[in-house]
């Protein structure tokens, strides 16, 4: 991906929490999505920050702190089927779908 | 309602053939952008079309093109293919007017470049 970085890949446990990091360019900047990708599947949106701090969404969780070019996407209570691909996405100023995807980070869930 | 269709889901083409790519949107989505996802460079940005007008453009050569039609239906296009344009082609659409929006994907088109 253009100017987004993410881990390729992390491995967790069943039940447990694990933090996904993606660092981007702060220029032209206005917010920033995650997707989640089951192989062999489309993306799936799982949340949109445009504001400082944490969206709470079920077990997932998303942060953004727009002055340092940083997100993290927050899983917790981990299933195997969140065994997945998470997308970290860049809306560029000016909208009209101006988006960056990362290379995504490979996440195994495992017992 | 019915999701993002992308047809065909697989195909494989030679050097220097050209393809032609669909992809339906949600209904009442005016919105189709169109990504290159490969293992290497992940999912890459092609062009995004709006009532028929392209509003983004991504960094691919000219061999890729598109067009959007009045039912918000849209093609894309690759001329003289190389083995490089081997890919899954993803379509997506969205509801937003002005700003960006949730992205809904289809499942891809799938081609191979022999």
């Amino acid at each position: 991906g253009q100017n987004i970085d993410q881990p390729t890949e992390m491995t967790a446990t069943e039940g447990a929490i694990v933090q996904i990091n993606c660092t981007y360019q702060t220029s032209g900047f206005n917010g920033l999505f995650w997707y989640q990708q089951h192989a062999g599947e489309a993306p799936t949106f799982l949340s949109y920050n445009v504001l400082d701090g944490l969206e709470e969404k079920g077990r997932f969780s998303s942060f953004l702190s727009r002055s340092k070019g940083y997100s993290y996407l927050l899983l917790k209570e981990l299933q195997m089927k969140d065994s997945a691909s998470y997308l970290c996405a860049k809306e560029g100023a000016g909208g009209y779908q101006k988006v960056t995807f990362g290379i995504g980070t490979k996440l195994q869930v495992i017992p | 309602k019915a999701g993002v269709t992308q047809t065909p889901r697989y195909l494989i083409k030679t050097r220097g053939q050209q393809v032609t790519l669909s992809c339906s949107p949600i209904s009442g989505h005016r919105s189709v952008s169109w990504y290159q996802q490969t293992p290497g460079q992940g999912l890459q940005f092609l062009f995004e079309y709006f009532s028929e007008t392209q509003r983004n453009k991504g960094n691919f050569p000219g061999r890729f093109s598109g067009r959007q039609f009045s039912n918000s239906r849209s093609e894309m296009n690759v001329s003289t293919l190389e083995l490089g344009d081997s890919a899954l082609y993803l379509c997506a659409s969205s509801g937003a007017v002005a700003n960006t929006g949730e992205l809904f994907f289809g499942e891809g088109s799938r081609l191979t470049v022999l």
